[in-house]
């Protein structure tokens, strides 16, 4: 069975950093791509960024690129996000989720929820 | 980048309907179309994928069709349990693959 399992959310004051990190369990974690997408509260679901297999290739959307870092251990089957310079707009809840052969985003995590605040 | 608009934003229809959500590309995505529900407070999970591929477990009363740049998901005789959020997804551009908005379904 494919679970995903995220961490490290919290409340965390504009500017600071926070890492989320997702284990994963149920498939073999190296051979898949891997995402984090968020959603604000009442808002759609936003794709944040993206890492290969082998973790040699990162994507971010415009919104994070040069503030957020993605990266994985694929000896701990765990996918990272780490958060610096956070603003308000990015609260959210953060998932992970493995993205099948396809594209699509066949396993989800339950989600950690990111809160920046004064 | 490639933007993605459902219609309608919301719905609302009665157990045993058939209900039909568009999603339009701004650009061609040959069959690179996925769709996805959500209920409140819990994570996405996928329904459809590659346009028309029901996702293992899924009920047939869910179908897909579409390519290029219009997209329809369709619900044959809607069910209680298929309320919440849907959304569709490109997985053209990798791996930038946008949703759009959303469209909210309410069971009369």
């Amino acid at each position: 069975e494919v679970q995903l399992l995220e961490s490290g959310g919290g409340l965390v004051q504009p500017g600071g950093s926070l890492r989320l990190s997702c284990a994963a369990s149920g498939f073999t974690f190296g051979s898949y791509a891997m995402s984090w997408v968020r959603q604000a509260a009442g808002k759609g679901l936003e794709w944040v960024s993206g890492i290969s297999g082998s973790g040699g290739s990162t994507y971010y959307a415009d919104s994070v690129k040069g503030r957020f870092s993605i990266s994985r251990d694929n000896s701990k089957n765990t996918v990272y996000l780490q958060m610096n310079s956070l603003r308000a707009e990015d609260t959210a809840e953060y998932y992970c989720a493995k993205v099948g052969s396809g594209g699509w985003n066949d396993y989800w995590g339950q989600g950690t929820l990111v809160t920046v605040s004064s | 980048d490639i933007q993605m608009t459902q219609s309608p934003s919301s719905l609302s229809a009665s157990v045993g309907d058939r209900v039909t959500i568009t999603c339009r590309a701004s650009q061609s995505i040959s069959g690179y179309l996925n769709w996805y529900h959500q209920k409140p407070g819990k994570a996405p999970k996928v329904l459809i994928y590659a346009a028309s591929s029901l996702q293992s477990g899924v009920p047939s009363r869910f179908s897909g069709s579409g390519s290029g740049t219009d997209f329809t998901l369709t619900i044959s005789s809607l069910q209680p349990e298929d309320f919440g959020t849907y959304y569709c997804q490109q997985s053209y551009s990798t791996p930038m693959y946008t949703f759009g908005q959303g469209t909210k379904l309410e069971i009369k």
